[in-house]
């Protein structure tokens, strides 16, 4: 059973709206939450990095919040341009310091249209 | 600014063929990875490689498979005799730390997409 899931599969957007993604989590305890961007045909790209002692880690237009006790995060993107289209990928890194015991959740594919 | 490189960017090889998936990670880091992700599918582990061994490795990662260091800046994955469901793209990652909770940034690569036909 995937141990993360990430909500909706996929959306579309306007240029220049906000939008909100989920992540819901069982991995217990663990020790850093992560989101990551993935454009089609590239590598994950690293976006916020939260302990599961912070609530909330901003970069950008990008804002990620944590709320240990429902294990649910979200990743909220500000304004979106046409560069913002990707899979987002939330990863649940449990308290075993193990990179192999990483989990992914299966992404969320955004579009941000003109 | 130092990013992961991959070669080649795609494979296409036939069944129960060898193939070898190149990296270049960055400089200074000490420790690597390879991932995979089947079209549609989520991002796995396959391995992890520090001080010239493998540190970790996942279920995925049998006998098929081996990595190798063979000078001072390529990491490489070899698969011995592939298989149609090792169609794949695959990721090679970097990271200064080996520590999950040293919240060290791990690098991937933009990938190798291996078609096995």
């Amino acid at each position: 059973k995937n141990q993360v899931e990430q909500s909706p599969q996929s959306l579309i957007i306007l240029e220049g709206k906000n939008c909100t993604l989920q992540c819901n989590y069982t991995v217990s305890p663990f020790s850093n939450l992560r989101w990551y961007k993935q454009d089609t045909g590239r590598g994950p790209v690293s976006l916020t990095i939260m302990t599961f002692s912070e609530n909330t880690k901003s970069n950008g237009r990008y804002t990620a919040t944590l709320d240990a006790d429902t294990k649910q995060s979200s990743l909220h993107i500000t304004a979106s341009q046409l560069s913002d289209s990707a899979s987002y990928i939330c990863v649940v890194i449990p308290l075993t310091d193990s990179w192999g015991k990483l989990q992914f959740g299966a992404g969320t594919q955004v579009v941000v249209t003109p | 600014e130092p990013e992961v490189t991959q070669t080649p960017s795609h494979q296409v090889t036939q069944m129960g063929q060898e193939v070898i998936l190149r990296c270049v990670p960055i400089s200074n880091h000490l420790y690597f990875y390879w991932y995979r992700q089947i079209l549609g599918q989520k991002v796995e582990f396959l391995v992890s490689f520090y001080n010239n061994e493998i540190s970790e490795k996942s279920e995925i990662f049998d006998d098929q498979f081996s990595v190798e260091r063979p000078d001072g800046s390529n990491f490489t994955l070899k698969i011995r005799s592939t298989k149609l469901e090792d169609s794949a793209m695959y990721f090679c990652a970097s990271c200064y730390a080996g520590g999950t909770g040293s919240l060290y940034e791990q690098y991937f690569g933009p990938g190798t997409r291996l078609t096995v036909t």
